[in-house]
């Protein structure tokens, strides 16, 4: 069974800018949820996705925001970057049921600059 | 909102030496998950424990959840070079989504061979 994807690998953006981030979930995995990881927040969880709604969200400003589509993968957008938002930014699948573990992809390393 | 604390943050044992790793929430949890993420890499999911004093075993890793259902630990017996990394616990808000994760700070685990 493939794991979680995320692409690109690392991203170099400049202030202002946005930039757009994929997922795609174990296959299956209905429910998708992105953390922002960073040294000195932690890691913390932006939103997250199934039947292409978002269902909750995080304390992050709006300049973060994220879709779904019918299969399930899962894009989110950063608009506006600052260099705060360099972060390894992570995606996480699950299915839909109570007390269940997220399987975590590799994650994007975005820096701006 | 929800906090949870992890104890310590960083630990260097010398190998054979046993790691204990303590996590406390604000709140009484529905679960809690433990993680551990390599030095470059991504979480990866652990265990999950659901009971309160749940007590759960694998092979060197002895998980606990308290009576309250707000603290657990994680206690690797005798560790090895293979255990270095960041252990992770977390869980779910009171009432929210079970797949809205409030992670721990993390404890930084060395282990010198």
């Amino acid at each position: 069974k493939a794991g979680v994807t995320q692409t690109p690998r690392y991203l170099i953006k400049t202030r202002g800018q946005q930039v757009t981030l994929s997922c795609s979930p174990i296959s299956g995995h209905r429910s998708v949820s992105w953390y922002q990881q960073t040294p000195g927040q932690g890691l913390q969880f932006l939103f997250e996705y199934f039947s292409e709604t978002q269902r909750n969200k995080g304390n992050f400003p709006g300049r973060f925001s994220g879709r779904q589509f019918s299969n399930s993968r899962s894009e989110m957008n950063v608009s506006t970057l600052e260099l705060g938002d360099s972060a390894l930014y992570l995606c996480a699948s699950s299915p839909l049921q109570e007390n269940t573990e997220a399987f975590f992809g590799q994650g994007t390393r975005l820096t701006v600059v | 909102g929800q906090q949870v604390m992890q104890i310590p943050q960083y630990q260097h044992v010398q190998e054979g030496e046993d790691f204990t790793t303590y996590c406390n929430s604000s709140t009484t949890l529905s679960n809690i998950q433990w993680y551990k993420q390599r030095p470059g890499g991504h979480p990866v999911f652990l265990i999950q424990l659901v009971k309160s004093g749940e007590v759960k075993k694998q092979k060197r890793l002895t998980f606990q959840f308290g009576e309250a259902k707000k603290n657990s630990s994680l206690h690797i017996t005798a560790t090895q070079t293979t255990d270095v990394g960041t252990y992770f616990c977390a869980g779910p808000p009171p009432g929210g989504s079970a797949r809205q994760l409030t992670f721990g700070s993390g404890t930084q685990l060395t282990v010198l061979p």
